[in-house]
């Protein structure tokens, strides 16, 4: 089965700060989805990316997708207090609709 | 706000009970996903259902039982739980084949007492 490693766990960093939030794949990636959960909440959507070296964007969050290194990383600029939460990856382990999820990264935004 | 709708919003059951899970959504997508977490864990698959139909079932004890009476409806049902199936259950949908985004209901928190 698809293993997915986020890293790190968690972060802490002060509002208008940058940050970086990886994940790796165990086996090739096909295409990978990256979601937000907010506690005892559903994951909320935010991106997919389905080809090595896709990049997109949505406000200040913005996805990459290095398909020969399975991993793929989320990158916020200037985070906010809104930004706070659990992000989680997802991948779609061969096209079965069996899609799984990574381990999280749990972001605390300080004001 | 989601367009995926789940009910409860909370649900407490002795291990004798028998209740149910309700969701639904109305984005026509035909491919329908239970999924269970446990605190501080990610999302665990439990079902996903394609056109109405059983297409995975991940292992699940079968006092959850899943069915899917139509295109926009999922249930749940769950009878002689035990304590460690305390959990919020998600639904999820999507279009149906490869490569499409879930979309997510903000889930039932179960307590089995």
């Amino acid at each position: 089965s698809q293993e997915l490693e986020q890293s790190p766990q968690s972060l802490i960093v002060q509002e208008g700060k940058n940050l970086t939030i990886n994940c790796t794949s165990s086996k090739t990636l096909y295409g990978l989805y990256w979601y937000k959960q907010k506690y005892g909440e559903g994951l909320i959507f935010l991106m997919m990316l389905q080809k090595g070296g896709e990049e997109k964007s949505h406000e200040k969050i913005t996805a990459k997708l290095d398909e020969k290194k399975q991993q793929s990383s989320l990158h916020i600029t200037a985070s906010q207090p809104s930004h706070a939460g659990i992000y989680l990856c997802g991948a779609d382990a061969g096209g079965y609709q069996k899609v799984t999820f990574g381990t999280g990264t749990k972001l605390q935004v300080i004001p | 706000d989601t367009e995926v709708t789940q009910t409860p919003k909370h649900l407490v059951m002795g291990m004798t009970n028998k209740k149910s899970l309700k969701c639904e959504q109305h984005m026509g997508h035909r491919a329908m996903y239970w999924y269970k977490q446990k605190a501080k864990k990610p999302p665990e698959l439990m079902f996903v259902y394609s056109y109405e139909k059983l297409s995975i079932n991940e292992s699940v004890p079968s006092r959850f039982s899943p069915e899917c009476p139509n295109s926009s409806l999922l249930n749940l049902h769950l009878h002689a739980l035990q304590p460690e199936d305390s959990a919020l259950y998600l639904c999820a949908s999507s279009q149906a084949g490869t490569n499409s985004p879930l979309h997510f209901g903000n889930g039932t928190r179960l307590t089995v007492t």
